[in-house]
């Protein structure tokens, strides 16, 4: 069974760093393309970032630069670094496996609650 | 506001057939698959459509999608009360991202 757990969301203030975490089961990270996706409350889905399999990375106009998408192969574990938060990165991030890498995503965390305030 | 754009809300009664468009252009819809997603309220989002118009196993098959150049739709028929959610159209773009539409709140 596939299962992707995040962990990490919080507050935390403007200008701030966090990191999120994605365990994942079933599946390897390294041999699969990995997704985060978020949610601000109330508001639609917004793709974040993506990591392919070979390592390429990409990220959405809004994070790049700030966000940095990365994997650990022997903990099996997908990471989100996000810096210089800003308040509208304020968001329910979740991870998930994207099975071709064309933002077909089958398997999907529960979320986790990222708020940037003051 | 997204690339992507969808209608904010539809309905229907139950029974009935009710369509969601997504529009988009060129470097992405025009290009590359589209998926659907259905979020209920309070949960993640579930892939309901890959790649234009297939279904996962253990989706109905009241959900079709079809694509034409730089839009797709979304049918849903013999709408029931569970099928009120939120759904999303996607891509991928050109610009090397993925594109979420804005959603389409479906009442029934």
């Amino acid at each position: 069974e596939v299962q992707l757990v995040e962990s990490g969301g919080g507050l935390v203030q403007p200008g701030g760093s966090l990191r999120l975490s994605c365990a994942v089961s079933g599946i390897t990270v390294s041999g699969n393309y990995l997704t985060w996706v978020r949610q601000a409350p109330g508001k639609g889905l917004e793709w974040v970032s993506v990591i392919y399999s070979d390592g390429t990375t990409y990220y959405a106009a809004s994070v790049k630069g700030r966000f940095t998408i990365a994997r650990d192969i022997s903990k099996n574990t997908l990471y989100l670094q996000m810096d210089t938060l800003r308040a509208e990165d304020t968001a329910v991030y979740y991870c998930a496996r994207d099975r071709f890498g064309e933002v077909d995503l089958d398997y999907w965390g529960q979320g986790t609650l990222v708020t940037v305030s003051s | 506001q997204s690339v992507l754009t969808q209608s904010p809300s539809a309905s229907g009664t139950p029974g009935q057939r009710v369509t969601i468009s997504c529009s988009g252009s060129s470097s992405n819809i025009g290009k590359n698959y589209v998926y659907w997603y259905q979020q209920l309220p309070g949960t993640a989002p579930k892939l309901l459509i890959y790649r234009d118009n297939q279904r996962p196993s253990g989706v109905p098959d009241r959900f079709s999608g079809s694509k034409s150049g730089t839009s797709a739709s979304l049918a849903i028929s013999g709408l029931r009360s569970e099928d009120e959610a939120d759904y999303y159209c996607a891509a991928w773009d050109d610009s090397r991202s993925g594109l979420f539409g804005g959603g389409t709140k479906l009442t029934v």
